[in-house]
Parts: C-alpha cells; structure tokens; sequence
C-alpha cells in the first residue's frame, strides 16, 4: 500500500544534541510537509517542499532545517535541541493524484533531555 | 491571517446522546478538513469538504460545510465510547504554488463519550 513513513517512532537526544528526522513516501506526491505538535496543541506547520522548491514558515526556527534529497524522501534536522522541542513531528506529502489532500505518516514523538 | 475556531474545545457526553461541534474560519476558503487524533497517534483524515453545501457522512459523523457562513459543523448522532477522541478542523489558506496547502488548524475539540 501507497503510505506515509516516518523513522524513527520515538526518539530520545539530549539537549543541545542535534537530532535527524526521516519521512519517506510511496505515493509519489510532490509536495512534503512538516508539522510539530506539541502536547494538547494544533499541528503547526514549520516547513514544506514544492518539488525541490523550500518554504519556511516565518516564525519556524531557525534550529530546524529540512533536506528533500529526492521525491521519495525529507529530512527534518535540528540542529540543537531544546527542552521546548520536545514534541510529536508529523510530516505530510499531497500531490495531484490524492486530489492535494494532505497525507499524514504515523509521527516521530522526539523527547529532549 | 486566516484564523479558524472551534466550539467547543472540550466536550463530555454520555453514550446514546447527539451533539454538534463547530468550526469557523475567517477568510474565504474552499477546502476544509475534518482529522481525528487519539492519544499519542498522528491525525486521521475523517472527511474533506470541497465546497459549498457539500455533507459526508461515515457511521455516527456527518459533517456539512457552508463557505458563505465561513462554517463547518460536525454531528454527532448516538455517540458510542469508540468515538473519545481529539478532534480538529482545518482550513486551507493556500499557498500561491498550485497543489500545495497551507493547512491552518483549530484548536481541536477533546471528546470524552461515557458510558
């Protein structure tokens, strides 16, 4: 099945240990997208990519980057952690086939110590 | 800046009963987003609502969409356990890339269906 992955499912870094993301897709959407939720909070989008094209929030950090090496795969790096990073980071693909929807993976729930 | 609200953020009911939550948003847009979340999971995509007047319905939801009201509204119709979760609305505000989506979200609404 067509699908939404996201590597790893939890993860542990100690502040100011820079920590690296992973989300792949199978549906061959050319858009991906980032989002931190943090505990009882709406999704916030941080970034996304237009094919190879990037887009940052105004108000995402500066500590968080992205990397989209190919359609199938973006990375979302930061680079020292803080405590306030401590969240759920779900990444999203759309694209022409799904009608633009937006298609969640399963979330990275990252804990910073 | 589009905005979107939610009514109520928090909802208790018992098992059997109905309920309607809203959602409002504050700029034009065509595209709205229905999502459940439960503890700890990502969202779940529940209904997407592409124009005016469009309603879907999936088992105990249906949810109705009025872009002239700038509203969107989701029954609940003899609620079971099952359905205790966080639920969200989202608004597309668009990006000027055709294709992509600014997804601007409420606040979610947490419901908790008794027994």
């Amino acid at each position: 099945d067509a699908m939404v992955i996201q590597n790893p499912r939890y993860q542990v870094t100690q502040f100011g240990k820079p920590v690296t993301l992973s989300c792949s897709q199978t549906l061959n959407h050319n858009v991906m997208y980032w989002y931190q939720q943090k505990s009882s909070q709406a999704p916030k989008l941080l970034f996304h990519y237009y094919d190879k094209d990037f887009n940052n929030e105004a108000d995402t950090p500066d500590n968080f980057q992205s990397r989209r090496p190919n359609t199938s795969f973006c990375f979302l790096d930061i680079r020292s952690p803080g405590l306030g990073d401590t969240a759920m980071y779900l990444c999203a693909t759309s694209g022409w086939t799904g009608g633009y929807e937006q298609y969640f993976g399963p979330g990275t729930r990252l804990t910073v110590t | 800046e589009l905005k979107v609200e939610q009514n109520p953020l928090f909802l208790s009911m018992q098992e059997g009963k109905n309920y309607t939550i809203y959602c409002n948003y504050s700029t034009t847009s065509d595209r709205l987003y229905w999502y459940r979340q439960d503890p700890g999971k990502s969202l779940e995509s529940l209904f997407v609502l592409l124009s005016n007047g469009a309603v879907k319905q999936e088992g105990r939801l249906m949810a109705s969409l009025d872009t002239k009201a700038r509203l969107s509204t989701l029954h609940i119709t003899a609620a079971v356990h099952d359905l205790s979760a966080t639920y969200f609305c989202a608004v597309d505000g668009s990006y000027s890339q055709g294709g992509s989506e600014k997804l601007v979200f409420g606040k979610g609404m947490k419901l908790t269906v008794n027994p």
